[in-house]
């Protein structure tokens, strides 16, 4: 089935790292991704991993892919208030459509 | 470049009623797809289409449609309005397949409140 989960929440303080996690079941997936939604905003494309790459730094971003455990997580560094957001990780099972998690809000308090 | 341009941003329609949204895609974007965004459901594919053609479709009801012109700029239609139909309805473009880079560029949405 398609199903992909994520906490609901994540508090971090500023300059502090956040890691968001998401676990998705589709093990043919070929691409996953993470979508950052800001307030009234529609959503932006952070970075996304290739399945067979177990890791891929971008800049604060780093994405770590077990595809074992089919375990999706994004590391951002050095945490700053202008990443408040509602993060999404998205895996595509068809070629045009992505299927998107429950969203993560992150909240960084200074 | 222009980002992908969704009309109306926010509209209230009352149980019964219909509505169309329409989607302008990124210059040269040949992909169109829509998603739905609740607090309930979260965000779940529509349809997807490319050259006029619908490719993907999601798990909605007949009362969901949609079309996607000449030039790409793309149309979704809600017959029959719920409460339930209360959303974000988001559109994205891509240059053609989603799954050769996952960029897909999203508008803002269009809010529509059913009454």
């Amino acid at each position: 089935g398609e199903d992909v989960e994520q906490s609901l929440f994540l508090s971090v303080r500023e300059g502090d790292s956040s890691v968001i996690n998401c676990t998705y079941t589709d093990s043919s997936s070929t691409y996953l991704y993470w979508y950052k939604q800001e307030p009234g905003a529609g959503l932006q494309l952070l970075t996304y991993i290739f399945s067979n790459m177990d890791m891929k730094q971008d800049q604060r971003l780093t994405v770590l892919l077990n595809k074992k455990d089919k375990h999706l997580s994004l590391r951002i560094a050095d945490t700053q208030t202008g990443d408040s957001a509602i993060y999404f990780c998205a895996e595509s099972v068809d070629t045009d459509k992505l299927i998107f998690g429950t969203g993560t809000r992150l909240q960084v308090f200074p | 470049k222009a980002g992908v341009t969704q009309t109306p941003r926010y509209l209230i329609k009352t149980r019964g009623q219909q509505v169309t949204l329409s989607c302008s895609p990124i210059s040269g974007h040949r992909s169109v797809s829509w998603y739905q965004q609740t607090p309930g459901q979260g965000l779940q594919f529509l349809f997807e289409y490319f050259s006029e053609t619908q490719r993907n479709k999601g798990n909605f009801p007949g009362r969901f449609s949609g079309r996607q012109f000449s030039n790409s700029r793309s149309e979704m239609n809600v017959s029959t309005l719920e409460l339930g139909d209360s959303a974000l309805y988001l559109c994205a473009s891509s240059w053609e397949r989603t799954s050769n880079t996952g960029e897909l560029f999203f508008g803002e949405g269009s809010r529509l409140t059913v009454l």
